[in-house]
């Protein structure tokens, strides 16, 4: 079945630093999505990502639909300790009978004030 | 409004006993899905409802986990007998309809713990 490939697996970081995660495929997309989830909940959609080429910002959040529509990254700015959580990929092919998301295993941030 | 409600948060059972998980949705939301989360990983569909019908159900493993959703609304998953590999964070999620761009609104998950 289709994969997503997720990296890095985990990042430890200083406040205020930048962070990037991205994550590749061995098929395409036509839709690319980012969550993050944080302990005891479930994961919530950070930014949606429609066209190949694409780039979308949500306040500290940058993220890009790769040119080939097998990848995508995500860009945290100004890292702050409420950023802590695991980020997931997810595609999805929708049209037809079904629009099922596949994620990726998940990048764990953690944050150092 | 409030959001995707499920339980029990947490349970322990011995294996080849019996679990039931509940789900209720968002209000209106038509499209609702059950995954499997084991520890390290991200998300799996298991199965896929309009309303009640099931849309995909190709990832369940139908010898033990059934799941219906019988009044379009609510909704229970089912492991009988439970296995060790069961163990993992079961989350039902729900968006207004299938096709398309539509959000899933996610649950805050099921702990499931096989002993």
């Amino acid at each position: 079945g289709q994969q997503l490939n997720q990296s890095p697996q985990s990042m430890f970081i200083q406040e205020g630093e930048d962070v990037s995660m991205n994550c590749t495929s061995s098929s395409i997309f036509n839709t690319w999505l980012w969550y993050k989830q944080e302990p005891g909940e479930g994961p919530v959609l950070l930014i949606a990502l429609y066209k190949a080429g694409e780039l979308t910002s949500n306040g500290r959040l940058t993220a890009q639909f790769g040119i080939t529509r097998k990848d995508s990254f995500l860009n945290i700015s100004a890292s702050i300790p409420s950023d802590v959580g695991i980020y997931f990929c997810a595609g999805m092919n929708y049209g037809g009978s079904q629009g099922n998301l596949i994620f990726g295993k998940g990048t764990k941030l953690s944050v150092k004030p | 409004e409030a959001g995707v409600a499920q339980s029990p948060r947490y349970k322990i059972i011995e294996k080849r006993q019996s679990v039931a998980f509940w789900c209720n949705p968002i209000s209106g939301h038509a499209t609702l899905y059950w995954y499997q989360q084991i520890l390290g990983q991200g998300p799996k569909l298991l199965i896929q409802f309009q309303n009640n019908g099931v849309v995909d159900d190709s990832q369940l493993p139908k010898d033990r986990f059934s799941a219906e959703r019988l009044k379009g609304v609510d909704s229970t998953l089912k492991i009988q007998p439970a296995k060790l590999e069961d163990s993992a964070v079961y989350l039902c999620a729900s968006s207004t309809r299938w096709q398309g761009l539509n959000e899933q609104f996610f649950g805050p998950g099921t702990r499931l713990t096989v002993l």
